[in-house]
């Protein structure tokens, strides 16, 4: 079992939708927990970052994360087109990042 | 543009040969690491710096590779006698960070990476 699972989809929704993106772990050690977008061709760029169970809201984007359970999710409202993207969530120990392998996200519009 | 910088952005190179990449973090930021990322896996950890000192390395990060550091500010990546295994996205990411522990952590921002082809 890899430390990280996240489905890699793809995940195909029409615009406007409400997107549900989700990460479950099993090394309870992991602190920090954070949400990635990345482009086609381009480095990951940082989009939530959080430490603690409960929710954080940033704009569109909703961060949560229920460490009793191990399962963190990422909620994108109201998305459009130029969401789409794959989305890493990543953990963080003492070697660094642990990152899933990324969902395809597609916004039909 | 203040980001991370990494060169060359593409690299082609034949099999056996030696290669080395280069990462400009951002000039405020203390730690450095270099990911390795292939086609639909998410970034795999290789290696970090704070300051010069490189303190973490995987177990993926074989013999054939070494980082260096040597000022605390750029950092090169260099594969020896690479491998056609060996192709894939190095990414490089830089935080600042007040500990040795790298659980203790302000986030990543990464550069869009240098995409190694080996043939």
């Amino acid at each position: 079992q890899k430390e990280v699972e996240q489905d890699p989809g793809p995940l195909s929704v029409p615009e406007g939708a409400i997107v549900s993106l989700n990460c479950t772990y099993s090394n309870s050690a992991f602190q920090y927990f954070m949400w990635y977008r990345q482009y086609s061709r381009k480095g990951p760029e940082l989009l939530m970052y959080t430490y603690s169970s409960g929710n954080k809201e940033d704009g569109r984007f909703t961060a949560q994360v229920d460490k009793s359970s191990k399962y963190i999710s990422l909620f994108i409202r109201d998305s459009q087109p130029s969401d789409s993207a794959t989305y890493l969530c990543a953990m963080s120990l003492a070697d660094g990042l642990t990152f899933g392998k990324g969902t395809h996200l597609i916004i039909q519009p | 543009d203040t980001g991370v910088s990494q060169n060359p952005r593409h690299k082609i190179t034949k099999r056996g040969q030696n290669v080395t990449f280069r990462c400009d973090p951002i000039s405020e930021h203390n730690r450095l690491y270099w990911y390795r990322q292939t086609l639909g896996q998410g970034p795999e950890f290789l290696t970090y710096f704070q300051n010069e000192a490189q303190l973490e390395k995987s177990r993926l990060l074989s013999d054939r590779f070494s980082a260096e550091r040597p000022k605390g500010s750029f950092s090169t990546l260099e594969i020896q006698r690479t491998e056609q295994g060996d192709s894939a996205m190095y990414l490089c990411a830089s935080s600042s960070g007040i500990s040795t522990d790298i659980s203790y952590n302000s986030p990543l921002h990464f550069g869009n990476g240098t995409r190694l082809t080996v043939t």
